[in-house]
C-alpha cells in the first residue's frame, strides 16, 4: 500500500527540547517537503528536497533542520530556537520536476510544547 | 513576496445548494492552479487541479475556473452533500516548492 507515513502523529515537548518528526515514503518520489499548518494561515513551506542529499530552506526555515539522506526519509528536526513551534506539520511528497505537481501529503504530525 | 488570498474563511450551505469559494493570486508566472479537500482530521488530498492554457474544468459535481488576467480562480460545488464538509484549499504556482497557498476555506453543509 503506497503512501506516506509521518510519526509521531501527537508529540509534547517541553522547552528547550529537540524534537525529530519523521516522513517516510514509498511512492519513489524525489520530491518531499515539510509544511507547517496553523489556524487561518493555510499551509506554509518550511524545507524542500528535490533529490537525495540536497535540500533548500522554503519561506519559514528558521528554527528547524532536516536531511535526505535516503530517498524515502525526510526527518524534520524542531529546534529550540523555533519560538513558537506548537503546529500541525505536514509532510509531502511529488514525482519532482516534470511532474503533474500534485502533492501526496502525510496524515500529519501534532506538535505540542508544554 | 507572493501570496494567495482566499476567501471565505468560512462557508455554510444547506444541502443541494452550490458553494463557491475565490481565491487570487499575485505571481503572473503561475501556471497551475490545484485544490485540496482535507476532511476534519485527515490528510489534505488533491480533488482538482487547472493549469494556465484552460479557462474551465470539471469533474462531476465539482469545476474550477480560471481568469489570468484577472488573476483568479474559483472552486464551484454544485448540489453540495454533507460529505462535502471540509477545509478547501487552493494553491498556484508552478508546481512543488514554488506553490503557494491559500488560508483555507471551511465549508459546513448542513443536513
Amino acid at each position: 500500500d503506497g503512501g506516506i507515513t509521518q510519526s509521531p502523529k501527537y508529540l509534547f515537548r517541553k522547552e528547550g527540547q529537540n524534537v525529530t518528526l519523521s516522513c517516510e515514503q514509498n511512492l519513489n518520489h524525489d520530491a518531499m517537503y515539510w509544511y507547517r499548518q496553523d489556524p487561518g494561515q493555510g499551509l506554509r513551506l518550511i524545507y524542500y528536497s528535490q533529490i537525495v542529499n540536497d535540500f533548500q530552506k522554503g519561506d519559514i526555515a528558521e528554527g528547524y533542520s532536516v536531511s535526505r539522506e535516503k530517498k524515502e526519509s525526510f526527518p524534520l528536526t524542531v529546534t529550540s530556537a523555533q519560538k513558537n513551534p506548537t503546529a500541525f506539520y505536514l509532510c509531502a511528497s511529488n514525482i519532482g520536476a516534470g511532474g503533474s505537481g500534485e502533492l501526496f501529503f502525510g496524515e500529519g504530525s501534532r506538535l505540542t510544547v508544554l | 513576496g507572493e501570496n494567495v488570498e482566499q476567501h471565505p474563511s468560512t462557508l455554510s450551505v444547506q444541502e443541494g445548494d452550490s458553494a463557491v469559494i475565490k481565491c487570487t493570486y499575485s505571481d503572473s508566472a503561475s501556471n497551475y492552479f490545484p485544490w485540496y479537500k482535507q476532511e476534519l482530521g485527515k490528510r489534505p488530498q488533491l480533488i482538482i487541479d487547472i493549469r494556465s492554457n484552460v479557462g474551465e474544468k470539471k469533474d462531476q459535481r465539482i469545476a474550477v475556473t480560471l481568469n489570468k488576467t484577472a488573476k483568479h480562480f474559483s472552486l464551484h460545488i454544485t448540489e453540495t452533500q454533507p460529505e462535502d464538509s471540509a477545509v478547501y484549499f487552493c494553491a498556484a504556482g508552478t508546481g512543488g516548492f514554488k506553490t503557494i497557498f491559500g488560508a483555507g476555506t471551511r465549508l459546513f453543509v448542513k443536513a
